[in-house]
């Protein structure tokens, strides 16, 4: 059970680039999301999905897209990379969005130039 | 808008003492939940505790417990007899109604031998 995985580890991009970040659980969790982290502030939710062929935006969307075509992935896709961009992405998975914990995965940090 | 706030930047303690850390929010909602996650150094979160807002009980986990006061919409984290450990980043954060999690700034709690 590998829990919740994220590639890449780090990545560095240059300003315009699109790249897409992964997500995979294997919990058959149906709640998952993506959070971004920058320095002295907590998580800021970009996009989550309460089950297949749902998706929704969080707080922060703008700049990405997400898919949900299967339970277990979750890919967040940068469509044109800003500096602004650049952050510790972490994808999180739970069984449902309320009555369970949320396991985090170990997180991408990317950096735009 | 929703919003958590987690005064202490930082706070540090000798090991073994007992530490609390603050943390207020602003809601609306009658229902909702709390938790506190905690970072360390390997930047992957980890639940530390949750907290049902309809429950009027505070929860309680080993070592850890909070002290949840609706009205007040304060929702602060115990910590007994500290531990090396413990050190790490810790963050409150608040669930609503849409799911979304919303994530204070963090507090920097570091144990001292």
């Amino acid at each position: 059970n590998a829990g919740v995985t994220q590639t890449p580890k780090f990545q560095v991009l240059k300003t315009g680039q699109s790249m897409t970040l992964q997500c995979a659980q294997d919990m058959n969790h149906e709640y998952m999301s993506w959070y971004r982290q920058d320095p002295g502030m907590g998580l800021r939710l970009i996009h989550y999905s309460v089950g297949a062929g749902i998706t929704d935006q969080g707080e922060v969307p703008n700049g990405y897209n997400v898919s949900r075509s299967t339970t277990e992935d979750f890919p967040l896709r940068l469509l044109s990379a800003a500096p602004s961009q650049t952050s510790v992405y972490f994808c999180a998975s739970s069984l449902g969005p309320r009555q369970e914990t949320q396991y985090f995965g170990p997180g991408t940090r990317l950096l735009v130039l | 808008a929703q919003t958590v706030t987690q005064s202490q930047p930082e706070m540090s303690v000798q090991e073994a003492e007992t530490v609390t850390l603050s943390c207020t929010y602003d809601t609306s909602e009658s229902n909702y939940y709390l938790f506190w996650y905690k970072q360390p150094p390997s930047r992957q979160m980890i639940l530390v505790i949750r907290q049902e807002a309809y429950k009027q009980q505070n929860a309680t986990e080993n070592r850890f417990s909070v002290n949840f006061q609706k009205a007040a919409k304060s929702f602060s984290l115990k910590i007994s007899d500290s531990q090396l450990g413990d050190t790490a980043m810790y963050f409150c954060a608040f669930m609503d109604s849409n799911y979304q999690l919303i994530w204070g700034a963090g507090t920097k709690l570091i144990i001292k031998p």
